[in-house]
């Protein structure tokens, strides 16, 4: 299963946009690299999946370049509650995989 | 559909006790899933299941440990004899498929404290 890299932490203000950036080397031709969103208390939360180039949906924009070695997630317009702890999970349990979490990218958006 | 449902949300327990951690996943979602989450060591795989039988237990920290998966629209974590380095938030997540175009759906969690 690839392994995940991401910034440990980022800190951002009201409105600005947030991209978080997540490697993946050694990702295998048939995976996916999904995001989730972690707030306090509550398990993580699915808001992205791509495969390749960009995808779009009303919470995310998730931007993966033609190598497919990195990924970006990217928040337009942060508010306070989008206060949480990110994860980039790359790949599944299929061909022996297992969906491991990394340390996750903790952002803080300030008023 | 209600996502997947863990009971109880709190445990309190005394070193010693049994703990048992309830799960249900979502209907018609083949693989289910149960991690422990603490400060120090983040979220960890203890062990899947595919279609009610355990395929990979090798997150399980000891014996202490065990999981059951009766049938397709429940299992249970338990915990015997607890101590107090068990005090993490457990979740239960379940996905439909075991491509990794199938995101994963988690529960909110059960926090365990063991005094």
């Amino acid at each position: 299963l690839a392994k995940t890299t991401q910034p440990i932490s980022m800190d951002s203000y009201e409105g600005q946009e947030v991209n978080i950036t997540c490697s993946h080397n050694n990702i295998a031709t048939n995976d996916y690299i999904t995001w989730y969103q972690q707030f306090p208390s509550q398990g993580p939360r699915f808001i992205i999946q791509g495969y390749k180039t960009k995808v779009t949906n009303e919470v995310a924009s998730l931007f993966i370049p033609a190598d497919r070695k990195s990924s970006t997630l990217s928040l337009p317009r942060v508010s306070l509650s989008d206060t949480a702890v990110y994860y980039c999970l790359v790949g599944g349990v299929n061909q022996g995989g297992k969906l491991i979490f990394g340390q996750g990218t903790e952002l803080s958006v300030k008023p | 559909d209600a996502g997947v449902i863990q009971s109880p949300r709190h445990e309190v327990t005394e070193m010693g006790q049994e703990v048992t951690l309830r799960c249900k996943p979502i209907s018609g979602h083949d693989y289910l899933f149960w991690y422990r989450q603490t400060m120090m060591r983040g979220l960890e795989l203890l062990i899947y299941f595919n279609n009610n039988v355990p395929i990979d237990d090798s997150g399980m920290p000891e014996d202490r440990f065990s999981a059951k998966m009766p049938n397709a629209s429940f299992s249970t974590l338990k915990i015997q004899p607890s101590e107090p380095r068990d005090s993490a938030v457990y979740f239960c997540a379940s996905s439909q498929r075991q491509e990794s175009s199938s995101p994963l759906h988690f529960g909110n969690g059960t926090r365990l404290t063991v005094t």
